[in-house]
């Protein structure tokens, strides 16, 4: 069966933290989606990736297609980070356009 | 831009009740969506579309219907709601990307919880 993990499935941290969340996957993948959701609101995608890395302002995407693998950097984080984080990915086989979604890393910044 | 605009934002019903979730999009995308998200597990897809005309099914079909009558619209329909389907439900879109294509980005609406009591 097609799997996504995620790991933590919860964290806290103190404001300022470096914060690593990872999304490993069972089999091969076309492209991996990290999302964001906010308390109360809807979903919004950060980042797709299929190799390498990608940044946008404090948050920082990798992919090792080899392991299987993702992170989700957060740098200096904030009490506004604190949302569920979502990795969900396009597996190869089957259709291209489905996603499969890890269960959520829920983060929790004080202040 | 509007994006993704699901209606309502919550709903009570009574078991036995049906009812429809609405998803329209503005974007011309092809592939619409429908998630369910349950405590402890990832978002399950329901039903999905790639076309206006076209649907099929997903990992969780069961009591739901859908149709795609326009590219804009893809309401979800139940027709006879259980407490098993209490769950808050997304309608999400892309571009249409083809069969092993990398895929595109996903736009998600902002959710409705429902609650069957």
């Amino acid at each position: 069966k097609n799997e996504v993990e995620q790991s933590p499935q919860n964290l806290t941290a103190q404001e300022g933290e470096f914060i690593t969340i990872n999304c490993s996957y069972s089999v091969g993948i076309s492209a991996l989606h990290w999302l964001q959701q906010h308390p109360g609101g809807g979903i919004v995608s950060l980042f797709m990736l299929s190799s390498g890395k990608k940044k946008h302002g404090r948050l920082i995407a990798t992919i090792n297609i080899q392991e299987k693998h993702s992170s989700l950097h957060i740098t200096a984080s904030h009490p506004r980070d604190s949302a569920v984080y979502i990795c969900a990915v396009r597996f190869s086989s089957g259709s291209a356009r489905q996603l499969t979604f890890g269960s959520g890393t829920q983060l929790t910044v004080l202040p | 831009n509007a994006g993704v605009t699901q209606t309502p934002k919550f709903q009570v019903l009574k078991t036995g009740q049906s009812m429809t979730l609405q998803c329209a999009q503005d974007m011309n995308h092809e592939y619409m969506s429908w998630y369910r998200q349950d405590p402890g597990m990832g978002l399950r897809l329901i039903h999905y579309s790639v076309g206006a005309g076209i649907t099929d099914q997903g990992e969780v079909p069961n009591g739901y219907n859908v149709s795609r009558s326009t590219t804009e619209d893809f309401p979800l329909r139940l027709l006879s709601a259980a407490p098993s389907q209490t769950s808050v439900y997304f309608c999400a879109s892309s571009y249409s990307s083809g069969q092993g294509a990398m895929g595109t980005e996903a736009f998600f609406g902002q959710g409705t919880r429902l609650t069957v009591v």
